[in-house]
């Protein structure tokens, strides 16, 4: 079984730009989250998906970010503009009883 | 809101000798889950063992085991035998039951274990 995918791994943006991310959950996963962790804390929720619907979004600086999950299955997630306090890694996980990862997108602005 | 402490933020371990990483968590709901995840230096989150909170039984996967008391909130992760492949970040995560509908995880801000060879 594949697990959850993501791209790109890394990316390095300067502030004011915006970045992009992808995520593809594991097959016949209805459920798709993202999570954002910062250096030396525990991730926490950005956004969650149930199909193509949102479930919880009120962690999300809707200023700035912007998450679509258009048919269900693969999703985006927006930075625009970036600024330097979002550098973090930005998690993918999909799953309802338990909830499995992938590998993630180191984000770095500068 | 639920929340996620784990209140070592770093640990050692010999190999082959057993360690306890403690994590304690808030909640007002009575039917939930407890897990703890591994996150090697690669940055893979990845599933170490998972207990519901309706059993009574401590859930055991092979060299880790956890010790969960509901009514004192604390769910401690002891691994045995330790291994130089055990050397990582340990993040422990409460989720809500899904008849909740809104089953994000949240975590404690992990310990770092570090295993001695």
């Amino acid at each position: 079984e594949a697990g959850v995918a993501q791209s790109p791994r890394y990316k390095i943006i300067e502030k004011r730009q915006s970045v992009a991310f992808w995520c593809n959950p594991i097959s016949g996963h209805a459920t798709l989250y993202w999570y954002q962790q910062i250096l030396g804390q525990g991730p926490k929720l950005l956004i969650q998906f149930q199909n193509n619907g949102v479930v919880d979004d009120s962690q999300l600086p809707k200023d700035r970010f912007s998450a679509e999950r258009l048919k269900g299955v693969d999703s985006t997630l927006k930075i625009q503009p970036a600024k330097l306090e979002d550098s973090a890694v930005y998690l993918c996980a999909s799953g309802l009883g338990t909830q499995y990862f992938g590998p993630g997108t180191r984000l770095l602005v500068l | 809101a639920q929340t996620v402490t784990q209140s070592q933020p770093e640990m050692s371990v010999q190999e082959a000798e057993t360690v306890t990483l403690s994590c304690t968590y808030d909640t007002s709901e009575s039917d939930y889950y407890l897990f703890w995840y591994k996150q090697p230096p690669s940055r893979q989150m990845i599933l170490v063992i998972r207990q519901e909170a309706y059993k009574q039984q401590n859930a055991t996967e092979n060299r880790f085991s956890v010790n969960f008391q509901k009514a004192a909130k604390s769910f401690s992760l002891k691994i045995s035998d330790s291994q130089l492949g055990d050397a990582a970040m340990y993040f422990c995560a409460y989720r809500s039951p899904a008849y909740s509908g809104n089953t994000p995880l949240v975590f404690g801000k992990g310990t770092r274990l570090s295993v001695i060879a």
